[in-house]
């Protein structure tokens, strides 16, 4: 079936610099992504999402960019703190009645001080 | 803090029971999802209700079923469990149903079947 997935499933960045997290999905009919960070023992926590009439948007310290034609998400986190260490997920709606997550398998990042 | 409240914690039982968890969204919020997250798995999306009635089904066993009560509080009820049934099972709401708002998560209830 149609799957989000992620290229890397860790990373590993120094304290200040930036981060640059990837997810592919397949399934061309989302039109709504989100990332969602989770630390051990929490829930997912939002941190940004984006509707597919966008290329890019921008919060504090993040960064998502959008690419419909490859099918290509990315999230950047400027100046990587120790506490954005955390399992980060993308995830994909798609168009319709419901609103129910498709999960990729998520991308651990480590900042190492 | 999401907002979103899940209890139990933890729930540790044996193969064949049943269980039930408990699920309030955030204030105002009246779409509640469950998902599953599991080692080999991921986290799946089970089911959503939306203001009392079921709006989507995902990859939820028979054994498994849900509802949500005029509070908009929701509850999970897992039966004749199994050992594969061991997961983080959470609870997220959101606003409406339809609408491109982001769902927040609780923080699970950890479920563990010996």
């Amino acid at each position: 079936g149609e799957s989000v997935g992620l290229h890397l499933p860790t990373l590993s960045v120094q304290e200040g610099d930036n981060s640059i997290i990837n997810c592919a999905y397949s399934n061309s009919a989302s039109d709504y992504f989100i990332w969602y960070k989770q630390e051990s023992g929490k829930g997912p926590q939002f941190i940004i999402d984006i509707r597919s009439n966008m290329d890019k948007r921008q919060g504090q310290r993040v960064t998502v960019l959008l690419n419909k034609t490859v099918k290509h998400l990315s999230l950047q986190i400027a100046a990587t703190q120790p506490g954005d260490s955390a399992v980060y997920f993308c995830a994909e709606a798609p168009s319709g009645s419901a609103r129910q997550l498709t999960f990729g398998s998520g991308t651990q990042l480590t900042v190492l001080p | 803090d999401s907002g979103v409240t899940q209890t139990p914690k933890h729930l540790i039982t044996a193969t064949g029971q049943r269980v039930t968890l408990r699920c309030s969204p955030r204030s105002g919020d009246l779409s509640v999802y469950w998902y599953q997250q599991s080692l080999d798995q991921g986290l799946q999306f089970l089911i959503q209700y939306y203001n009392g009635e079921e709006r989507a089904k995902g990859n939820i066993l028979e054994r498994f079923s849900a509802q949500q009560f005029p509070d908009l509080h929701s509850e999970l009820n897992l039966s004749s469990l199994e050992l594969g049934d061991s997961a983080l099972y959470f609870c997220a709401s959101s606003v409406g149903d339809r609408d491109d708002q982001p769902q927040h998560f609780g923080d699970g209830t950890r479920l563990s079947i010996l």
